[in-house]
Order: structure tokens, then C-alpha cells, then sequence
């Protein structure tokens, strides 16, 4: 079926270096790409996005690449912070007869030590 | 910044009872969805809805059904509560799908 998944259901590192989170989907005709942080007791809360037309995105710290030949998504977090400490989510834009929806993936549990 | 507010926190009800679950965004986002997160699932998508008066099924739409009567107001109902409807729900709001702004939750509980 088409979905989305992702790679390690748990990644733990240490403070300062640098994390990578995968992502593998299966839709090809996808066109944009979100990811997504969810603290302990809090709803998922909007990283950074980007488009099929796109391989690289950077913000603050963060960083997405996607890699539409083997349909993969990745997330860099630089110098990995305490607060980074949380459950990550990718999700894909599918567009149906009925609209569009996003397809989520499992979530990686990002655990930073100081 | 976009607020989305879900009416409660922390929800227990008993089985076969009518649940509503309520959410409120204030960006006059014409699209709003229902997601139960399970854990080893992740989110599973309920219902959603484009526009007032209207619904679409999501995923896993057996045993609730929606009601979106104004723009801002979304609301999840449990017919007749079971168990196995024991869940985080998350409402979502969103401009034509895309960048969902989330709600804090509401974890139910059905005893």
C-alpha cells in the first residue's frame, strides 16, 4: 500500500551533534513534504516543509533533503539541543478524487543526552 | 499564529456513551480534520472536512461520525463509545491541506 514510513522508531545522541532522521515513502506523484515535532503532551508542531520541485531546504538549524529517485526524506538537526528531544514525524501531501491529505508516517523518538 | 483549541484535555467516559469531542481554530481555515494517535500507529486520519456542512471519510471512519456547522468549529462524535476507542484525538486546521496546525489533544479514555 502506499505510505509513509520511516526508518528507526528511536535515535538517541548526544548534545551537540548532529542527528539525521529518515524518512522512505512510496508515493511517487507526492509533491510536498512536511516534518513534523511532537513534544510529550503537546500536538505535532510544524518543523519545516518542502516541495517535489525542491532536494534541499534549510532553516534554523534544521535541514531537509529529498531524494525523489530512491523516495526518500531526510531531516538534519544540527548541534542537537535537550529541547530537539522528541517524537519526529514525517508526512506526505497525497492528492484524490476527494482532495488533499496528509499520509503520516510512524514517528522516530529523538532522545538527546546531555 | 494559528491557534487550534480542543476543548478537553483529559476525557473519561463509559462505554456506549454518546462522546462529542469539540476544536476551534481562529484563522478561518477552510480545512479541519479528526486523527486518533495509537502507539505503533501514528496518526491515523478520521474524517475531514473543506468547507462548512461538508465531510469526507478518512481512514478509520467506523464508529464516529463529524459535524461541521461553522467554519471555525469541527466537531468528532462517538455514537456509542467502545474500548477500543481508547486514543489520543487530534484536531487539525489547515489552508487547502497543506502545513496542518495542530491542537494540544484531547486523550480519551473509554472504560
Amino acid at each position: 500500500g502506499e505510505s509513509v514510513g520511516l526508518h528507526l522508531p528511536t535515535l538517541s545522541v548526544q548534545e551537540g551533534d548532529n542527528s539525521i532522521i529518515n524518512c522512505a515513502y512510496s508515493n511517487s506523484a507526492s509533491d510536498y513534504f512536511i516534518w513534523y515535532k511532537q513534544e510529550s503532551g503537546k500536538g505535532p508542531q510544524f518543523i519545516i516543509d518542502i516541495r517535489s520541485n525542491m532536494d534541499k531546504r534549510q532553516g534554523q538549524r534544521v535541514t531537509v533533503l529529498l531524494n525523489k529517485t530512491v523516495k526518500h526524506l531526510s531531516l538534519q538537526i544540527a548541534a542537537t539541543q535537550p529541547g530537539d528531544s522528541a517524537v519526529y514525524f514525517c508526512a506526505e501531501n497525497l492528492t484524490n478524487q476527494a482532495g488533499t491529505a496528509l499520509i503520516f508516517g510512524k514517528g522516530t523518538t529523538l532522545s538527546v543526552s546531555s | 499564529d494559528v491557534k487550534v483549541t480542543q476543548s478537553s484535555r483529559y476525557l473519561v467516559k463509559r462505554t456506549g456513551e454518546k462522546v462529542f469531542l469539540e476544536c476551534v481554530q481562529d484563522m478561518d481555515h477552510e480545512n479541519m480534520f479528526w486523527y486518533r494517535q495509537d502507539p505503533g500507529l501514528g496518526l491515523r486520519l478520521i474524517y475531514f472536512s473543506y468547507d462548512v456542512k461538508m465531510k469526507e471519510k478518512g481512514d478509520i471512519p467506523e464508529g464516529y461520525s463529524v459535524s461541521r456547522e461553522k467554519k471555525e468549529r469541527f466537531s468528532l462524535i462517538l455514537e456509542s463509545a467502545s474500548t477500543n476507542q481508547t486514543s489520543m484525538y487530534l484536531c487539525a486546521s489547515s489552508f487547502y491541506g497543506i502545513s496542518q496546525h495542530f491542537g494540544d489533544g484531547t486523550r480519551l479514555s473509554i472504560l
